[in-house]
């Protein structure tokens, strides 16, 4: 079984501040990760996945997650926040050999100016 | 490259009714899989289609059914709604050959049951 969790329902920041969305995740196997970000009344959007390699991945708009597997973690990270960045993201985690990925429940991102 | 096209993107319907919703996969995706989002029990797996066979589906009652075409694009069906059907209903296209492709997603229909 696979699961992943997003502990916080929503993170305020300030613009200009670094903001960390957490995940945690709990996946047989290798796992692979990945971060969604969605805008109101919009569709999933893709951010960034880790797969295998370098713990730290960087991806869209600047967004970068730091896989670490002692903590079975997989926060997303930017160094300076805007105000365009609010939105709700989704951190999803699959397992080698299943096709579906497990989504979160979302955690919604409010940068104010 | 044109992108994942779901119709319609709002509808309202009476609880008893019948609703097809369409999802047109990113051309050369062979696998299809859709969402229901809810505030409260966020984004739940539905089922997957791949090459018109289902792959994979999701603990939802059996009224709840779906079907993939041989040009990939794919269609779900909700028979005899309820109100708690209210969602915005996501399609999602891979390429499905393996499973570490990232998903694309659609804007997604939102479904308003009354």
């Amino acid at each position: 079984a696979q699961s992943v969790a997003q502990p916080e329902d929503q993170v305020n920041v300030a613009e200009g501040n670094p903001l960390t969305v957490k995940c945690t995740y709990s996946v047989s196997g290798n796992p692979y990760l990945f971060w969604y970000v969605q805008y109101p009344n919009r569709g999933l959007q893709f951010l960034l996945k880790y797969i295998t390699g370098d713990n730290l991945v960087k991806g869209s708009y600047g967004f970068e997650a730091e896989f670490n597997k002692s903590q079975t973690s997989f926060h997303l990270k930017k160094p300076s926040a805007l105000v365009s960045d609010s939105a709700l993201y989704f951190c999803a985690g699959l397992s080698g050999g299943s096709y579906i990925p497990t989504f979160g429940r979302g955690t919604s991102l409010i940068v104010h100016p | 490259k044109a992108g994942v096209t779901q119709t319609p993107r709002y509808l309202i319907k009476t609880r008893g009714q019948q609703v097809t919703l369409s999802c047109s996969p990113i051309s050369g995706h062979r696998s299809v899989s859709w969402y229901q989002q809810t505030p409260g029990q966020g984004l739940q797996f539905l089922f997957e289609y791949f090459s018109e066979t289902q792959r994979n589906k999701g603990n939802f009652p059996g009224r709840f059914s779906g079907r993939q075409f041989s040009n990939s694009r794919s269609e779900m069906n909700v028979s005899t709604l309820e109100l708690g059907d209210s969602a915005l209903y996501l399609c999602a296209s891979s390429a499905g050959q393996g499973n570490t492709g990232e998903l694309f997603f659609g804007e997604g229909s939102r479904l308003t049951v009354l």
